[in-house]
């Protein structure tokens, strides 16, 4: 079973442009994770945050965690066409279980 | 070296058939998983094993037989699989100890006809 909504199902923005993914969750956590997917291929871990963290950095990439709402947010500052791929975000309630979100499909115009 | 390997990259195989799907690493990581994706869906768990045991099994149908010879290496025996099944299907292993991020394989593209 998915544990993860994510918002938008699929965007598409212009190389330059910031975006910004949503990804909600149901269960209590340790940590949410940020993944991406290029088509077809194994997937990359992107950022970590962990339950005690509201927000987090790495590079481009920004991360939130609300735990009340139980949800979080990826943002890509300064998109470009390298960053065309599916992401995912995966939560991890313990016991090596991991589930993953519905995932966001970005499409970045050069 | 942070690879996973998984072998073939591609597999087209019968109903009737018996397949295995092999996967590899060397981190010496104690944790590996096998994940069913399916085209513009999430990976779907499937199997965990922790210490070469086998910790969890998300209801998978017994058409599909996980393995872990030794903590490098992971196999999935298929047999009488339904076209249903035809997917890609992801390795996966992550340390055991403060470490969470999990370090995917390339993935077996498998289409059963």
């Amino acid at each position: 079973s998915q544990q993860g909504e994510e918002d938008p199902q699929a965007l598409s923005i212009q190389e330059g442009e910031n975006a910004t993914m949503n990804c909600s969750y149901k269960t209590s956590i340790n940590n949410l994770q940020w993944y991406r997917q290029n088509s077809g291929r194994g997937l990359v871990h992107l950022i970590l945050i962990r339950s005690n963290e509201r927000e987090k950095h790495s590079g481009r990439l920004r991360v939130t965690l609300d735990t009340s709402k139980k949800s979080s947010s990826l943002l890509i500052t300064a998109s470009r066409a390298a960053d065309t791929a599916s992401y995912f975000c995966a939560t991890d309630a313990g016991g090596f279980k991991t589930i993953f979100g519905a995932g966001t499909r970005l499409f970045v115009k050069a | 070296d942070t690879e996973v390997t998984q072998t073939p990259k591609h597999l087209v195989m019968g109903m009737t058939n018996k397949k295995s799907l092999k996967c590899e690493q060397h981190m010496g990581h104690r944790a590996m998983y096998w994940y069913k994706q399916k085209a513009k869906k999430p990976p779907e768990l499937m199997f965990v094993y922790s210490y070469e045991k086998l910790s969890i099994n998300e209801s998978v149908p017994s058409r599909f037989s996980p393995e872990c010879p030794n903590s490098s290496l992971l196999n999935l025996h298929l047999h009488a699989l339904q076209p249903e099944d035809s997917a890609l299907y992801l390795c996966a292993s992550r340390g055991t100890t403060g470490s969470y991020e999990q370090y995917f394989g390339p993935g077996t593209r498998l289409t059963v006809t």
